[in-house]
């Protein structure tokens, strides 16, 4: 089944712990990117890859780094998490820029305390 | 830079009682303007494309229609099942940029 998967589904952390998110895809997509959901504010881009070690930020890359090491994974690393960082985070892989849309994960609910 | 309005924000309906929900636009070198629909704690679900202005498409009840500045998602004697938030996104390169949504309730 195509899809992209993201690991953890839920994770409470505390301040400061450093953290993973991974993002897997199965659909040889060349660009991926990172989302984070809020009320009020909707879906926000935080990176995206373009394809393998081409990253770029979005509109909310601070307190984020990516890595594209290989094609079907796309990590989110939190470094220092703090608690603004509490959010819905989905991860979604499109094959191409002729305005395919993109495919999401399940999403990431992540608690900072 | 590009920005994407959705409007209402909140829409209740009655079971079979048609409407249309508005996407305005702006963005420089359209690729494509997408619709998703989004259901509670979910990821945002694909339901079309629409790549230049006259373009229409449909999918069940639902009908998707784009101009130069905005588009219209139509839905057709909704049903409860309908009820979901519906994401409207516009792309100009690599990623997508997305309106807030509208939050529709279908009620029997």
């Amino acid at each position: 089944e195509a899809q992209v998967t993201q690991n953890p589904r839920y994770l409470i952390t505390v301040t400061g712990k450093k953290l993973t998110v991974t993002c897997s895809q199965n659909m040889n997509h060349e660009y991926m990117s990172w989302y984070r959901q809020d009320p009020g504010l909707g879906l926000r881009q935080i990176y995206y890859s373009m394809n393998v070690e081409v990253t770029d930020k979005g509109d909310v890359p601070e307190g984020y780094k990516v890595s594209r090491k290989e094609k079907r994974n796309f990590p989110l690393i939190l470094e220092s998490p703090s608690p603004n960082q509490t959010s819905l985070y989905f991860c979604a892989s499109s094959p191409g820029d002729r305005g395919y849309g993109y495919t999401f994960g399940s999403g990431t609910r992540l608690t900072v305390v | 830079e590009d920005q994407v309005t959705q409007s209402p924000e909140a829409l209740r309906l009655q079971e079979g009682e048609s409407s249309s929900l508005n996407c305005s636009y702006t963005v420089s070198g359209l690729r494509g303007l997408f619709w998703y629909r989004q259901d509670p704690g979910k990821g945002p679900e694909f339901l079309f494309t629409l790549y230049s202005a006259g373009e229409e498409k449909e999918k069940e009840r639902l009908k998707a229609t784009l101009t130069k500045k905005e588009s219209f998602l139509h839905i057709t004697a909704p049903k409860p099942e309908d009820s979901a938030t519906y994401l409207c996104a516009v792309q100009a390169r690599y990623a997508l940029n997305f309106g807030k949504g509208t939050s529709l309730l279908v009620t029997p």
